[in-house]
């Protein structure tokens, strides 16, 4: 079975670009979580689809944003990038629910300069 | 804010040794679970257990749970260098109502030298 498939891996962004980033779910599984991770602030939790709607959300502005498909691919979008949001960005596949068991992708280091 | 707080942050133990890591958290909790990360890649989830279990096992891993004091633990038993990276304990909290939340701790990190 394959796993949580992210793309691309790498990025590189300048201030006030906006970005897209992918995130297939492994097959079967309907709940997709993203989380922002940076050395200073750890794990923080974006956003969660399940079934193509939203159904969690962190405490992120809403230049990030994101969506679900109905092949339940994901995809996490962030407008007029700042430095700051440079970070490994992690998506999650569960069955159900992230809250039992999560399978995370390799991520997405996004560097914005 | 993080709900989850491991300690210590940082860990360097001989291979062999057995590594403890701890997580407090503050509030109840459905469950708790333990993730590992190897270095900048994605987690791999290792074990969780339910607030109404007390201690779980997993191969070289142990898992204990008090919720009385808000904190559970994670021994490697005969640690290996493959285990070094970093640990993360994730906590299912209920909110408003019937819905539910993962908060994640800063982590632990374990390096373990041969």
């Amino acid at each position: 079975k394959a796993g949580v498939t992210q793309t691309p891996r790498y990025l590189i962004k300048t201030r006030g670009q906006q970005v897209t980033l992918s995130c297939s779910p492994i097959s079967g599984h309907r709940s997709v979580s993203w989380y922002q991770q940076t050395p200073g602030q750890g794990l923080q939790f974006l956003f969660e689809y399940f079934s193509e709607t939203q159904r969690n959300k962190g405490n992120f502005p809403g230049r990030f944003s994101g969506r679900q498909f109905s092949n339940s691919r994901s995809e996490m979008n962030v407008s007029t990038l700042e430095l700051g949001d440079s970070a490994l960005y992690l998506c999650a596949s569960s069955l159900v629910t992230p809250n039992t068991e999560a399978f995370f992708g390799q991520g997405t280091r996004l560097t914005v300069v | 804010s993080q709900q989850g707080e491991e300690d210590p942050q940082a860990l360097s133990i001989q291979e062999g040794e057995n590594a403890t890591m701890n997580c407090s958290y503050k509030t109840s909790i459905n469950n708790l679970q333990w993730y590992r990360q190897n270095s900048g890649r994605g987690l791999v989830h290792l074990i969780l257990i339910r607030s109404n279990e007390r201690e779980k096992h997993s191969g070289r891993l142990r898992v204990t749970l008090d919720t009385s004091k808000k904190s559970s633990s994670l021994l490697i038993t005969a640690s290996r260098a493959a285990d070094t990276a970093s640990y993360f304990c994730a906590t299912d909290v209920p909110y408003a109502g019937n819905n539910r939340k993962l908060i994640w701790g800063l982590g632990t990190s374990l390096a373990v030298n041969p």
